[in-house]
């Protein structure tokens, strides 16, 4: 069975940081792209960041550059996030998903980050 | 960037009734050299992932009820569930994967049943 699971959140200060896993299984995650994809309480989905299989393309949305860093470790079937500098509109749930050559599936579970004083 | 409109942002449908949900795309996502719409929809229901309904516009995912159809090019696309039944209850999302640099979706559109 393919399946994605995200760990890693919690709860942490405005300003501090947090570094997000996905552990993929039931496919060979090497050959594919990845994506963290995050949602807001009651909210919609706001893509986040996106690296091709072999860590040769990286692309972040506006509101996360410079302040998150996307990366993978074939070897151990796994995608990271790691999230600096964290604000209170960063609170979300975050998902990884697997680009299958375009569209999103499947997708993690989510892990809830939330980010309050 | 290429913004996703949604519309409407909730329906309420009779069950067996149709329901339609449109997508608009800023620019085209029609990628001409392969002849394919860069634009997929998901269904979400409370406490879940999203789960994959239709890409490239038109294709349905394996195991999706054929009740779930795709249509459009371009810039305009819809979602239909041709017969709404209970467990259709859900948000629905349209995403464009034209621009890999610039992932976006549509803001979602809430079905419920009248």
């Amino acid at each position: 069975e393919v399946q994605l699971v995200e760990s890693g959140g919690g709860l942490v200060q405005p300003g501090g940081s947090l570094r997000l896993s996905c552990t993929a299984s039931g496919f060979t995650f090497s050959s594919y792209t990845m994506s963290w994809v995050r949602q807001a309480p009651g909210k919609g989905l706001e893509w986040v960041s996106y690296i091709t299989s072999r860590d040769a393309t990286i692309y972040y949305a506006d509101s996360v550059k410079g302040r998150f860093t996307i990366s993978r470790d074939n070897a151990k079937n796994s995608l990271y996030l790691q999230m600096n500098s964290l604000r209170d509109e960063d609170t979300a749930v975050y998902y990884c998903a697997r680009h299958r050559a375009g569209p999103f599936d499947p997708w993690g579970q989510g892990t809830l980050v939330t980010v309050s004083s | 960037d290429i913004a996703m409109t949604q519309s409407p942002d909730s329906l309420a449908v009779s069950l067996g009734e149709r329901a339609t949900i449109n997508c608009k795309s800023s620019q085209s996502v029609f990628y001409s050299s392969n002849n394919k719409n860069y634009l997929a929809w998901y269904q979400q229901k409370p406490g879940q992932p999203p789960k994959l309904l239709i890409y490239w516009a038109s294709t349905r995912e394996s195991g999706v009820p054929d009740r779930f159809s795709g249509s459009g090019s371009g810039t305009d696309f819809t979602l239909t569930i041709s017969s709404l039944q209970a467990e259709d209850v859900a948000v629905y999302y349209c995403h464009q994967y034209y621009s890999v640099s610039q992932i976006t979706f549509g803001g979602g559109t809430r079905v419920e049943i009248k």
